[in-house]
């Protein structure tokens, strides 16, 4: 197994277009976490995600952000409408069941570049 | 509500020097802290993970510090190479249930031949 596995790497949409990001969580491994770093500023949470159910979105912007993690697949982010604002690197990460004293493990995120 | 802060933002330093990059949380109420090295291009990779109840946890050159009563973390890298340039993160785990991670914003590091 690679890990957890993001894509696209790089992602470019034009202001109103959607971006789909994806998230291929480590096998075994069914909790998920999507995280967003804006260009000079640090990591910030979004969303934690079980299978089929979304756990703490307190992160999410209230409009036009929306993610989910269906019983098969991987775990999607969806940006509608982006705007130049929603530039940013957005990393994925996932942890084992009930163990989540365990250190999360990251996938190597999607470069977000809204033109 | 629970803030990280990393210092320096920025540290340069000749290779093989030993040194220490700062971490303080204002909550001392975290599950776990733990260290991450982001590298340009390739995501985040974990360093080191300290439970709440332990004090220190070491890999290699690589050595992380907790004390919670104070709110800080260190981590001390031995014999510094080149190879360690990266910017260095620390985030912290709050107590409950979701485990989500409360980032500083991360000391640069540059070791030079």
């Amino acid at each position: 197994n690679a890990g957890v596995m993001q894509n696209p790497r790089h992602l470019v949409r034009r202001r109103g277009q959607e971006a789909r990001l994806r998230c291929s969580p480590m096998k075994g491994h069914s909790h998920v976490y999507w995280y967003r770093q804006l260009p000079e500023e640090g990591l910030k949470f979004m969303v934690y995600l079980q299978k089929e159910n979304i756990i703490d979105e307190s992160g999410m912007p209230k409009e036009r952000f929306s993610a989910e993690f269906p019983k098969e697949g991987p775990s999607i982010l969806r940006i509608q409408q982006v705007v130049r604002g929603d530039s940013a690197a957005y990393f994925c990460a996932s942890s084992p069941p009930g163990r989540t004293y365990e250190k999360l493990l990251f996938g190597s995120g999607t470069q977000l570049s809204v033109l | 509500k629970q803030e990280v802060t990393q210092i320096p933002a920025a540290l340069s330093v000749p290779e093989g020097e030993n040194l220490v990059l700062n971490c303080s949380f204002t909550d001392s109420a975290i599950y776990n802290l733990q260290w991450f090295r982001q590298d340009p291009g390739k995501g985040l990779t974990s360093l080191l993970l300290i439970q709440s109840s332990q004090r220190e946890q070491t890999s290699g050159r690589l050595n992380a510090s907790l004390d919670k009563s104070s709110g800080r973390s260190t981590l001390y890298i031995a014999a510094s190479q080149p190879g360690d340039s990266a910017t260095y993160l620390c985030a912290a785990s709050n107590a409950g249930n979701n485990r989500k991670l409360i980032w500083g914003l991360g000391t640069s590091l540059a070791v030079n031949p």
